[in-house]
């Protein structure tokens, strides 16, 4: 079965570069999520899309933008990379009616180390 | 934002044995579904189990079950006859059925499974 498909995997950066990520959700999940977690720490909502729109936002920076394209995938971009968004970088995805609990699957996540 | 609460950082447990993980949560909605992540040392996020708040059984699946208490907003992962696999961090998660765009990780518990 298909899943959802982060690229890269792992990505290097160095301080006041930019980096994109991105997202390939499961076909026919129309809501992508995004979420950082540092080291040691417990993932961060970062942002929501449903149907192409922004749908819920959280901690993330101003300097980091994202959106969703009309084929539903998603891209993250990062501006201005510090240390600290050394981090690996999640994004799953869902339909957004199905409550079922086999219908919220993550990506393998994208490593990004800024130095 | 949501608030969930996972308030053992860290267990142990003796291989075989059962252990529960905790978790309390608060969401407005009243139709939900309660989402559980282990995520090993390797970093992927994989799916273990899932409540609806309207399912009148506790929700079970191979060797994970859940107390769901909802009057307490609680619900409490049960892992019988641990194995070493089971050394990782796990995450609860609600979801509601309106505020789907919402999907937030507690702080995790981060479980030792000792031969």
């Amino acid at each position: 079965a298909a899943g959802v498909i982060q690229s890269p995997r792992h990505l290097i950066k160095e301080k006041r570069e930019t980096a994109t990520l991105k997202c390939y959700p499961i076909p026919r999940h129309d809501t992508v999520y995004w979420y950082q977690q540092g080291p040691g720490q417990d993932p961060q909502f970062l942002i929501s899309f449903y149907e192409k729109m922004q749908s819920d936002k959280g901690s993330i920076p101003d300097r980091f933008s994202a959106q969703q394209f009309s084929d539903y995938h998603s891209e993250l971009n990062m501006s201005s990379l510090e240390l600290g968004d050394s981090a690996l970088y999640f994004c799953a995805s869902s339909p957004r009616r199905d409550l079922a609990g086999n219908t919220i699957y993550f990506g393998e996540g994208s490593w990004l180390t800024v130095v | 934002a949501q608030k969930i609460t996972q308030t053992q950082p860290g267990m142990f447990v003796q291989e075989k044995e059962a252990v529960t993980l905790d978790c309390t949560y608060d969401t407005s909605d009243q139709s939900y579904g309660l989402f559980w992540y282990k995520q090993p040392s390797s970093g992927e996020m994989i799916f273990l189990i899932y409540q609806g708040s309207y399912d009148e059984q506790n929700a079970t699946e191979g060797r994970y079950s859940l107390n769901f208490q909802k009057a307490r907003k609680s619900t409490n992962l049960v892992i019988s006859a641990s194995q070493l696999g089971d050394s990782a961090m796990y995450f609860c998660a609600p979801r509601g059925r309106y505020n789907f765009n919402k999907f937030y990780f507690g702080s995790g518990t981060k479980l030792n499974v000792k031969p």
